[in-house]
């Protein structure tokens, strides 16, 4: 089975910095993935974290703790199309498809 | 990277139709396929694993004499909603990995249905 848990939501201001944060349980684990969802439109790949530690690409950066079943998504310099759910999705075995929480919708306002 | 795309984006039948829609991968061969659908404000839920040259794997609730998939290449895979009625309007979304040992999932745009 698994377990996600996620803030269902959040705002923030444009310009700020905004943390995601996830947890998760698994029977299994082969990493961890964070997607964006616009209203209306499909997801979009975002990070996917296999080993403990930060990934940073540009604006986005994603952090995995294994051992703390923990992740979080960071933002910055928020936009306003950043406004959409972000949704953290733990990868157990190689080959399944991702199973996804309801995710975290962040608005972000000016 | 890698392109999915899915056809229709829109859909409006008349109940007791059957509607299908298409997932392609543009530029890469996918062995396997995913069909998730979504209601309004809720979660993604996966409905079934579509592998290649094979029979679809379904998700326990979903049933497989109504949402019938074939996927009959690399790369495209098909849903069919038979029968529709309205409480099977809703956001149907396709997924592949664009190949084998990569586990990222890119997705289709989703086509929106909506049975009368």
């Amino acid at each position: 089975g698994q377990n996600i848990d996620q803030p269902t939501e959040m705002t923030a201001t444009e310009g700020a910095i905004v943390q995601i944060n996830c947890t998760y349980q698994t029977s299994g684990f082969n990493g961890l993935f964070w997607y964006q969802q616009h209203a209306g439109e499909a997801p979009t790949f975002l990070s996917y974290n296999v080993l403990d530690g930060l990934e940073e690409k540009g604006r986005f950066s994603s952090f995995l703790s294994r051992s703390k079943g923990y992740s979080y998504l960071l933002l910055k310099e928020l936009q306003m199309k950043d406004s959409a759910s972000y949704l953290c999705a733990p990868f157990n075995q190689a080959g399944t498809a991702l199973i996804f929480g309801k995710g975290t919708t962040l608005s972000v306002s000016s | 990277g890698a392109v999915v795309s899915q056809h229709p984006s829109w859909v409006i039948c008349k109940s007791g139709t059957s509607v299908k829609i298409e997932c392609r991968s543009l530029d890469f061969q996918a062995t396997t396929m995913f069909w998730y659908r979504q209601f309004p404000k809720q979660s993604l839920m996966l409905m079934a694993t579509s592998n290649e040259g094979s029979k679809a794997t379904y998700e326990q609730g979903v049933e497989k004499d109504k949402f019938l998939i074939n996927h009959a290449s690399l790369t495209l895979s098909t849903l069919t909603v038979t029968s529709a009625h309205p409480e099977d309007s809703s956001f149907y979304i396709c997924s592949a990995r664009a190949w084998t040992g990569e586990n990222i999932q890119y997705f289709g745009a989703g086509t929106r249905l909506s049975v009368l």
